[in-house]
């Protein structure tokens, strides 16, 4: 079985804070691909990244940054210098071939970033 | 444009009477997929399809029902909807690859009383 925790249910920040979001997964598969999503206030979910098992090398998109440690079993997402428009539900997702493809979810992050 | 579209966005009914919620996607993708979102749960899946005329289970499957007739429509079948099928539904689709990023309509939020 395959499992995504995100451990923060809410972050609160003001505005050009710098905000971290954690994720841990649980996977049998050696090779998987693990994502970020966004869900906005209007509720539609966008994708941000995906990364695979075995690119262990840290991306910066932007504002955005992501860090993938396989030995923690981690998938961390970073924004820098919050903006307001970066309030929203962040959900990490894993997706592996044990599982029947199938994409997992964690619970996501509320971060509501404050003027 | 590509997209998946869902309908209807808001829906409220009662306790019984039949209902289905459309999805259609224009990307020719393999795979489709329905999700309910409850807070503090994340997404759970509800059933998927890999291609037409097959589908299967996900994890909270119990109350609904799906049919992949066409590539392009997946719809979602609730045949007696009950109070604990309130919630914010959302279809998705992607190619047939595991590592194909899933690509969503814009939800349904359905009330069942």
């Amino acid at each position: 079985a395959q499992k995504v925790t995100q451990a923060q249910t809410e972050i609160s920040v003001v505005e050009k804070e710098d905000v971290t979001l954690d994720c841990v997964y649980e996977t049998r598969d050696t090779t998987y691909y693990l994502f970020w999503y966004k869900q906005p206030p209007s509720g539609e979910l966008v994708f941000l990244i995906r990364r695979n098992s075995f690119d262990e090398q840290n991306e910066i998109s932007g504002r955005y940054s992501w860090n993938f440690q396989k030995s923690t079993s981690s998938f961390n997402f970073t924004i820098t210098a919050s903006q307001v428009v970066d309030s929203a539900v962040y959900f990490c997702a894993l997706s592996g071939e044990a599982a029947g493809n199938k994409l997992t979810f964690g619970g996501g992050t509320r971060v509501l970033v404050k003027p | 444009e590509a997209q998946v579209t869902q309908n209807p966005r808001y829906l409220i009914t009662v306790t019984g009477k039949k209902l289905t919620v459309t999805c259609s996607q224009n990307m020719n993708h393999e795979y489709m997929s329905w999700y309910r979102q409850d807070p503090g749960l994340g997404l759970r899946q509800i059933y998927y399809s890999m291609n037409v005329e097959v589908t299967d289970k996900g994890d909270v499957p119990e109350g609904y029902k799906v049919s992949r007739k066409e590539k392009r429509n997946f719809p979602l079948i609730l045949e007696s909807p009950s109070p604990n099928q309130t919630s914010l539904y959302f279809c998705a689709s992607r190619l047939d690859r595991v590592n194909s990023p899933l690509h969503f309509g814009n939800g349904t939020r359905l009330t069942v009383t």
